[in-house]
């Protein structure tokens, strides 16, 4: 069955490290997203990508980056990590078919501690 | 920008009916999505309204007023594995969505 992983699922880094989170997908998708979820903040929208070689910011990407060099893979990349940037981080990926629903798919989520 | 609003908690009995609204201001609109989520889990798709009108999909139906910027979701029949948060978002544009901040519904029994 087609799915989308996050690695790894649980992290505790320092204040300071460089520290990438993988996203997967085997659903062929074009679109590809990555969120962090914080209480009272929801899901925000920190990149995107809509293809290969393609990525966008999205609301909230200071400190981040991401790269996409083939379809099933958009690792998220934080540069020096910050305890602002504890938080729960969400991938998710759709089809871009241009009428329809779209849906977005999520992974698992990646719980990131910055001690 | 984008502002979504929904209520941060409801609190129903089960069997009951519960009714989650969602009112938006986007730059844009290009359709409106709901998701649930467990605690701990991540997101999964509920309902999808881009034109005015009910959709309805078992136990849940959801409403959408383009011209007041406003949607429901609708849960009928409630039950325990109903608790959970439910997430209104709005695609804009292109492909990307902007979530509100969630409604935690918990059913007692």
């Amino acid at each position: 069955d087609a799915e989308i992983t996050q690695s790894p699922r649980h992290k505790i880094t320092e204040t300071g490290r460089q520290v990438t989170l993988a996203c997967h997908q085997t659903w062929n998708h074009n679109n590809m997203f990555w969120y962090r979820q914080d209480l009272g903040h929801g899901l925000r929208l920190i990149h995107y990508s809509y293809g290969v070689h393609d990525t966008n910011k999205g609301e909230v990407s200071d400190g981040y980056s991401v790269s996409r060099s083939n379809t099933e893979d958009l690792p998220l990349t934080l540069e020096s990590a910050a305890s602002s940037q504890t938080s729960v981080y969400f991938c998710a990926s759709s089809e871009s078919e241009g009428s329809g629903t779209d849906t977005q798919y999520f992974g698992p989520g990646t719980r990131l501690t910055v001690l | 920008g984008q502002n979504i609003d929904q209520p941060t908690e409801m609190t129903a009995t089960e069997g009951a009916i519960v009714q989650i609204n969602c009112t938006y201001q986007t730059s844009g609109f290009n359709g409106l999505f709901w998701y649930q989520q467990h605690a701990g889990e991540a997101p999964t798709f509920l309902s999808y309204n881009v034109l005015d009108g009910l959709e309805e999909k078992g136990r849940f139906s959801s409403f959408l007023s383009r011209s007041k910027g406003y949607s429901y979701l609708l849960l009928k029949e409630l039950q325990m594995k109903d608790s959970a948060s439910y997430l209104c978002a709005v695609r804009d544009g292109d492909y990307k969505l902007s979530f509100g901040a969630g409604t935690t519904v918990t059913v007692r029994a």
